[in-house]
């Protein structure tokens, strides 16, 4: 089962700056099976990204999404108010096919 | 317009068992796969099973924690995929999420969630 861990857990931010979201696979994840979503309380999860760094349709520039192999970041440029949420990244590959980090809560400073 | 709606929870007692109902439109039902993932209260995102297109198989995957005692079908027919539940635990306690796919690994339309309450 590929894990995949998230950090930090919590980030504490201010409206502006920049955020910068890890999430580390334990076993190499193909970039075109790596996604990003955003989840607000009481919400359903929204995709952002796909394959590692394609933003899903209207999705702000200033998300975007890297990495590849184990290593993949996600980074909001210029953090606006709506921003500060959960996000969680998600792995399709084999047995089990699908997994998720277990987020980062992104709270405003 | 991708519309997903669940329905079916509620409150069960341990060990009984429930199905959940994911009613779809805006799109041709047959063609996609269908996931069910589910977020027990205060927690994380967990992939519960999905369930191809019959043009793939129609045969579907489980996590660990609930293969055998939870089945995924759908009728393409109705546009609806089911979640059937027996042996409920404690621990199945969540928000389960209807969602299309996985389409190319991921997951781009979801349904807004239905509570699912296990306890005496």
């Amino acid at each position: 089962e590929i894990v995949l861990t998230q950090s930090p857990g919590t980030l504490s931010l201010s409206p502006g700056e920049r955020a910068t979201l890890s999430c580390r696979a334990s076993q190499s994840v193909s970039s075109t099976y790596l996604a990003w979503y955003q989840q607000k309380p009481g919400q359903a999860p929204r995709l952002l990204i796909y394959g590692a760094s394609s933003r899903a349709t209207g999705i702000p520039d200033r998300f975007s999404g890297s990495g590849s192999g184990t290593d993949f970041t996600l980074t909001i440029s210029r953090l606006e108010p709506e921003d500060f949420a959960v996000y969680y990244c998600q792995q399709y590959g084999s047995s089990p096919p699908i997994t998720f980090g277990q987020g980062t809560r992104l709270e405003i400073k | 317009e991708v519309q997903l709606v669940e329905s079916g929870g509620g409150l069960v007692q341990p060990g009984r068992s429930l199905r959940l109902s994911c009613t779809a439109s805006g799109f041709t039902f047959g063609d996609y796969a269908m996931s069910w993932v589910r977020q027990a209260p205060g927690k994380g995102l967990e992939w519960v099973g999905f369930i191809r297109s019959n043009s793939y198989g129609g045969t579907a995957e489980y996590a660990a924690s609930v293969k055998g005692r939870f089945t995924i079908s759908r009728d393409d027919s109705k546009s609806i995929a089911y979640l059937q539940m027996n042996s409920l635990k404690t621990e199945d306690t969540a928000v389960f999420y209807c969602t299309r796919g996985p389409y190319r690994g991921n997951y781009a339309y979801w349904g807004q969630g239905t509570l699912v309450t296990v306890s005496s």
